[in-house]
């Protein structure tokens, strides 16, 4: 079974950073484009950030490029995104999503993680 | 970027009715490239459609995608009580945007 499992969320100061974590299990993690998607309290998606499978093709949402940065590690099946210079409009709950194999750009999602909470407050 | 509006924001509609839910974009979607999602309380979106018409890995038949160019459609044959949820689109022709999403209610 495909699972997708993030961590990292809670609470951050404006202008603090944080670490989210995403472990894919199920398939093979390495042959997969991996994408963060984002939805604030009561609201839409917005699509955060991809990375292709071998970390060649990466981009980001106009509203968090130069402050968030996606990564991975193959070797331990895991998808990263740190978030810096963190705002109030950040606060969201943050998913991972698998992309498509073979591919350099974002496409559909599926599956999704069951996502954690990012709360940007003081 | 291209922007999508769904319509209705709200449908109510009762088990065994049929449902049709709109996607426009603002400038053409190139090659179809448009998903539909499910979102239920609490949960992660479930992915129903991608290409515009094709239905994802497990996703029962009385779900059907349509459209090309702005317009496309969501359509659910005979409401089943599980199908109560709210349903985005996406595109991801150029770049990544989603519709504000359609709550369909009993």
């Amino acid at each position: 079974e495909v699972q997708l499992v993030e961590s990292g969320g809670g609470l951050v100061q404006p202008g603090g950073s944080l670490r989210l974590s995403c472990a894919a299990s199920g398939f093979t993690f390495s042959s997969y484009g991996m994408n963060w998607v984002r939805q604030a309290p009561g609201k839409g998606l917005e699509w955060v950030s991809y990375i292709s499978s071998g970390s060649t093709s990466i981009y980001y949402a106009d509203s968090v490029e130069g402050r968030f940065t996606i990564s991975r590690d193959n070797a331990k099946n895991s998808l990263y995104l740190l978030m810096n210079s963190l705002r109030g409009e950040d606060t969201a709950v943050y998913y991972c999503a698998r992309g498509l194999m073979g591919r350099f750009t974002p496409n559909w999602f599926d599956p999704w993680g069951q996502g954690t909470l990012v709360t940007v407050s003081s | 970027e291209i922007v999508l509006t769904q319509s209705p924001g709200t449908l109510s509609l009762s088990p065994g009715e049929r449902a049709t839910l709109s996607c426009w974009a603002s400038q053409s979607v190139s090659s179809s490239s448009l998903a539909w999602y499910q979102q239920k309380p609490g949960q992660a979106p479930r992915l129903l459609i991608y290409g515009a018409s094709n239905r994802a890995t497990g996703i029962p038949d009385r779900f059907s995608g349509s459209g090309s160019g702005t317009d496309f459609t969501l359509t659910i044959s005979r409401l089943e009580p599980e199908d109560f949820a709210v349903y985005f689109c996406q595109q991801y022709g150029s770049s990544i945007t989603f519709g504000q999403g359609a709550r369909l209610e009993i």
